[in-house]
């Protein structure tokens, strides 16, 4: 157990839907990425936040935005989805930026 | 972007062998880390080594880090069934936030 979890675990939904990930880091933690794992991209950084800010972002589309709250949790929120953006997300977390990161189990998302 | 690439793409040894992935990179980087994945969960932080780091043990997991080559090996000795899993190497490129950039990971299947 790396003490990330997300929820929900599993996700089903309708192309054109709107869905909320939510992950809370490992306590003490102050950076959060999000990744997405598909079988044709493999794993992809979509974004990392560092207490609170927006620290940096990757190959995250403009449906797709996420935020972190003064509690450090955060949300990825997936808009106007579609069949492609069925995949598996996942959290991690690090002290700091640099540091090894602990990923939690992972979101499954299947857009139907 | 893909920045590492792993090789081999799959490897299946008996339990008891050794086990060695290599994995290639093309820009600079603040470190290296190796990651495992048991199907469809979470990543599994295994080991980070740093750019100015050569080897780095961990338990039956040795790493090694060729800078001027723009390559690194993970090694598993005397492994076991329960090391099947994929493996994956990411690395936080230079200049970055401390975002991963994975490779497409090497399967590894151990049989008893």
């Amino acid at each position: 157990d790396s003490g990330v979890t997300q929820t929900p675990k599993h996700l089903i939904t309708a192309t054109g839907q709107r869905v909320t990930l939510r992950c809370s880091p490992r306590s003490g933690d102050l950076s959060v990425y999000w990744y997405q794992q598909s079988l044709d991209q493999g794993l992809q950084f979509l974004i990392q936040y560092y207490n609170g800010e927006e620290r940096a972002k990757g190959n995250i589309l403009e449906r797709f935005s996420a935020q972190q709250f003064p509690d450090l949790h955060s949300e990825l929120n997936l808009s106007s989805l579609e069949l492609g953006d069925s995949a598996l997300y996942f959290c991690a977390s690090s002290v700091i930026p640099f540091h090894e990161q602990y990923f939690g189990p992972g979101t499954r998302l299947t857009v139907t | 972007s893909q920045q590492g690439e792993e090789d081999p793409q799959a490897l299946s040894i008996q339990e008891g062998e050794n086990a060695t992935m290599n994995c290639s990179y093309k820009t600079s980087i603040n470190n290296l880390q190796w990651y495992r994945q048991n199907s469809g969960r979470g990543l599994v932080h295994l080991i980070l080594i740093r750019s100015n780091e050569r080897e780095k043990h961990s338990g039956r997991l040795r790493v090694t880090l060729d800078t001027s080559k723009k390559s690194s090996s993970l090694l598993i000795t005397a492994s076991r069934a329960a090391d099947t899993a994929s493996y994956f190497c990411a690395t936080e490129e230079g200049g970055s936030q401390g975002n991963l950039i994975f490779g497409k990971g090497t399967k590894l299947s151990v049989k008893p």
